[in-house]
C-alpha cells in the first residue's frame, strides 16, 4: 500500500528545544517536500527536494533545517530559532520535481506541532 | 505576483446545491492549475487539475472553469452533498525555469461546508 507516512500525528515542543517530524515515502519519487499550514494562510513551503543529497530553501525556510540521506526519507527538523512553530506540517513527494498535471504531489496526512 | 487569491473564505451550501470557489491569479506563466481537497486532520489530496489550453475540465460532479484572458479558474461542485464538507485550495505552478518554477502556489483555502 504505497503512500506517505508522517510520525508522529501530534507533537509538542519545550522552549529552546529541537523537534524533528518523520516523513516516509514508499512511492519511489524523486522530489519531496514540506510544507507549513497555518489557518486561512494556505500552505507555504518550507524545504524541498528535488533528489536524494539535494535541497532547496522554500518561502519561510528560517528557523527549520533538513536532510535527504534516503530517497524515500526526508525530515525536517524545527529548531528554537523558530520563533512561533504551531502549526500544521505537511509533507509531500512527487515523481519528479515540477511535474505539472502528470506528476502531481501526494500528501502525508500531516503532523501538528504546538509548544509546551 | 507569485499569488494565488482565493474566495471566499468560507461557504455554507445547502445538500444538491451547487458550491462555486473562485481563484485568481497575476503571473501568465502559470501553466498547471489543481485543485485540492482536504478533510479535517487529513493532507489534501488532489482532486481535479486543468492546463490553459482548455476552458472547462469535468470529472464527475467536479468542473474546473479556467479563463485565461481574466486569469481566473473556479471550481464548481455540483449537486454538493454533506460528504463534500472540507477545505479545499486552488494552486498553480510556472515551468521549470521560470522564476519559482516548478513551485505549487496555493491559494489561501475555502471551508465548505453542506448541510443536510
Amino acid at each position: 500500500d504505497g503512500g506517505i507516512t508522517q510520525s508522529p500525528k501530534y507533537l509538542f515542543r519545550k522552549e529552546g528545544q529541537n523537534v524533528t517530524l518523520s516523513c516516509e515515502q514508499n512511492l519511489n519519487h524523486d522530489a519531496m517536500y514540506w510544507y507549513r499550514q497555518d489557518p486561512g494562510q494556505g500552505l507555504r513551503l518550507i524545504y524541498y527536494s528535488q533528489i536524494v543529497n539535494d535541497f532547496q530553501k522554500g518561502d519561510i525556510a528560517e528557523g527549520y533545517s533538513v536532510s535527504r540521506e534516503k530517497k524515500e526519507s526526508f525530515p525536517l527538523t524545527v529548531t528554537s530559532a523558530q520563533k512561533n512553530p504551531t502549526a500544521f506540517y505537511l509533507c509531500a513527494s512527487s515523481i519528479k520535481f515540477g511535474g505539472g498535471n502528470n506528476q502531481p504531489q501526494h500528501f502525508g496526512d500531516g503532523t501538528r506541532l504546538s509548544i509546551l | 505576483q507569485q499569488q494565488v487569491k482565493q474566495s471566499p473564505q468560507s461557504l455554507i451550501v445547502q445538500k444538491g446545491g451547487i458550491s462555486i470557489i473562485n481563484c485568481a491569479y497575476e503571473n501568465t506563466a502559470f501553466d498547471y492549475f489543481p485543485w485540492y481537497q482536504q478533510f479535517p486532520g487529513k493532507g489534501p489530496a488532489l482532486l481535479i487539475a486543468i492546463r490553459p489550453d482548455v476552458s472547462e475540465k469535468k470529472e464527475g460532479r467536479f468542473t474546473i472553469s479556467f479563463n485565461k484572458s481574466a486569469k481566473q479558474f473556479s471550481l464548481h461542485i455540483m449537486d454538493s452533498q454533506p460528504g463534500d464538507s472540507a477545505t479545499y485550495f486552488c494552486a498553480a505552478s510556472s515551468p521549470l525555469g521560470n522564476n519559482q518554477g516548478g513551485k505549487l502556489i496555493f491559494g489561501q483555502g475555502t471551508e465548505l461546508s453542506v448541510k443536510p
